[in-house]
């Protein structure tokens, strides 16, 4: 059980374009969806948390307008990376929290896709 | 969390020798601590985590973690490594009523020789 998809797992794209990332719960009611980043050889920085139905929250040095967050269901939300840059370059990971659920925070992360950005 | 610090940022260690990956954190409020491990091109998995009750937490395969909250250290251990347990681990804090965020280690990697 809990099981998180993301898709998809690796875009290469042109600067200047977006790029969507769908983070799905495909067991599980996720009430609230994290979204990190990660580059090589380091840690996992949170970028935003996102509450279905409602607007995400965003950390502090994030940009909401360049990263798009949808929370539309239960089980699903998106990253959308606008006008992507070299810079965006990164190992984008989400994870599910079932918290209310009785899985009291835990969080169950996405295998991660990769976008690279020329 | 304040912040969550991983002493080794790299482990290398020969099969079947134990091993201990050091964690520890600061917060002023109770937490709940985890250890996640990430494979290469691979997302997290949850190792263990502690949410109350028995200090000592256990994992499916070998390891194991305990809360040591006077010395606010939650370190990772295991008797006997194998080849397979060659990963990056991440210790994790979450602090209670912060909604689940998750403050990250820098990160262990663990490195298993024959």
């Amino acid at each position: 059980g809990a099981v998180v998809s993301q898709h998809p797992s690796w875009v290469i794209c042109k600067s200047g374009t977006s790029v969507k990332i769908e983070c799905r719960s495909l067991d599980f009611q996720a009430t609230t969806m994290f979204w990190y980043r990660q580059f090589p050889k380091q840690s996992l920085m949170l970028m935003a948390t996102s509450n279905e139905g409602s607007k995400a929250t965003y950390e502090q040095g994030v940009e909401k307008d360049k990263f798009l967050i949808n929370h539309a269901s239960l089980t699903l939300s998106t990253l959308t990376v606008t006008s992507a840059h070299p810079e965006d370059s990164s190992f984008y990971i989400c994870s599910a929290s079932t918290l209310g659920q009785g899985i009291t925070d835990t969080q169950y992360f996405g295998p991660g896709t990769r976008l690279t950005v020329l | 969390a304040q912040s969550v610090t991983q002493l080794d940022s790299q482990v290398p260690v020969f099969e079947e020798a134990p091993v201990e990956l050091r964690c520890n954190y600061s917060s002023s409020v109770s937490v709940y601590l985890f250890w996640y491990v990430q494979y290469p091109n691979q997302g997290l998995q949850l190792l263990l985590k502690y949410l109350s009750g028995s200090t000592l937490v256990e994992s499916i395969n070998g390891f194991e973690a305990e809360f040591n909250k006077s010395q606010t250290s939650f370190h990772l251990r295991k008797p006997s490594v194998h080849i397979s347990d060659t990963a990056e681990y991440f210790c994790a804090v979450s602090e209670h009523n912060q909604g689940g965020k998750l403050i990250f280690g820098q990160g262990t990697e663990l490195s298993v020789k024959p």
